[in-house]
C-alpha cells in the first residue's frame, strides 16, 4: 500500500492495558504527526516529529508516549488510558511545511 | 500560539448554489493556509492552499481568498454538487520553524440535490 498506513484500524482496550498504534509513510517525507479526532475537538494536534526529532508536544498527557525510530515510522504507545481518550487517532506526514497526507486512522475505544 | 476560528459550523445549500466558509487566525506570522475536506468515514485530504504572497487562488470550482491585514481567509465553492458534501477544515501555520498546522473546528457542508 502506498501513502500513509496505520495499524490497527480498530482497537478496544481496558484502562489497565498497554497497546501501541503504528504509522508508516511511504512518501519519503521528513515530518510526521499524531492527531486526535473526536466530536469535541475535530482535529487536535498531539505530536510533531521533524527529521525523527520531536519538535512539538501539544500538552498531551503522559499516558500517551510517541516514538519515531526512523523517518518512515511513527508509534503511539498507550497505557492506563481513560474512557475520554476514546477517539479516532490520525497519523499524517509531510515534506517540510506543505500538504499533509493523512492515514486512515485507528478507531480507539477505551472501556 | 496560533488560534483559528471557523464559521459556520454547519452549512446547507441547494445543488448549484455557492458555499462560503470563513476562518480567522490570530498569529500575524502565519503565512500558509490550507483547506482540507473530510468525507464521512474517510481521511482528511488537501483540496487547496494559499500562501501569504498571494490574495486569491482558484482551482476549477474552488477558490480561496486571503486578507492578511484582517487575518482572515475564506473558501468559496461554486456550482455545488452533492459530492461536495463533507466536513471542511481550514488551517494556518508559519512555513518556517514551527511546522504544526492549527486547524479550525470544521464546517459540515450539506448539498441538497
Amino acid at each position: 500500500e502506498t501513502g500513509v498506513t496505520q495499524t490497527p484500524r480498530h482497537l478496544v482496550m481496558g484502562m489497565t492495558n498497554k497497546k501501541s498504534l503504528k504509522c508508516e509513510q511511504h512518501l519519503g517525507h521528513n515530518a510526521m504527526y499524531w492527531y486526535k479526532q473526536s466530536a469535541k475537538k475535530p482535529l487536535e494536534l498531539m505530536f510533531v516529529y521533524s527529521l525523527e526529532e520531536r519538535v512539538e508536544n501539544n500538552s498531551v498527557p503522559s499516558r500517551f508516549s510517541p516514538e519515531c525510530p526512523n523517518s518512515s515510522h511513527l508509534f503511539l504507545h498507550l497505557h492506563t488510558l481513560q474512557p475520554e481518550d476514546s477517539a479516532l487517532y490520525l497519523c499524517a506526514s509531510s515534506q517540510d511545511v506543505g500538504e499533509q497526507f493523512f492515514g486512515p486512522g485507528t478507531r480507539l475505544t477505551v472501556l | 500560539g496560533e488560534n483559528v476560528e471557523q464559521h459556520p459550523s454547519t452549512l446547507s445549500v441547494q445543488e448549484g448554489d455557492s458555499a462560503v466558509i470563513k476562518c480567522t487566525y490570530s498569529d500575524s506570522a502565519s503565512n500558509y493556509f490550507p483547506w482540507y475536506k473530510q468525507e464521512l468515514g474517510k481521511r482528511p485530504q488537501l483540496i487547496i492552499d494559499i500562501r501569504s504572497n498571494v490574495g486569491e487562488k482558484k482551482d476549477q470550482r474552488i477558490a480561496v481568498t486571503l486578507n492578511k491585514t484582517a487575518k482572515h481567509f475564506s473558501l468559496h465553492i461554486t456550482e455545488t454538487q452533492p459530492e461536495d458534501s463533507a466536513v471542511y477544515f481550514c488551517a494556518a501555520c508559519m512555513d518556517t520553524g514551527r511546522r504544526a498546522l492549527t486547524f479550525g473546528s470544521g464546517t459540515r457542508l450539506q448539498v441538497q440535490p
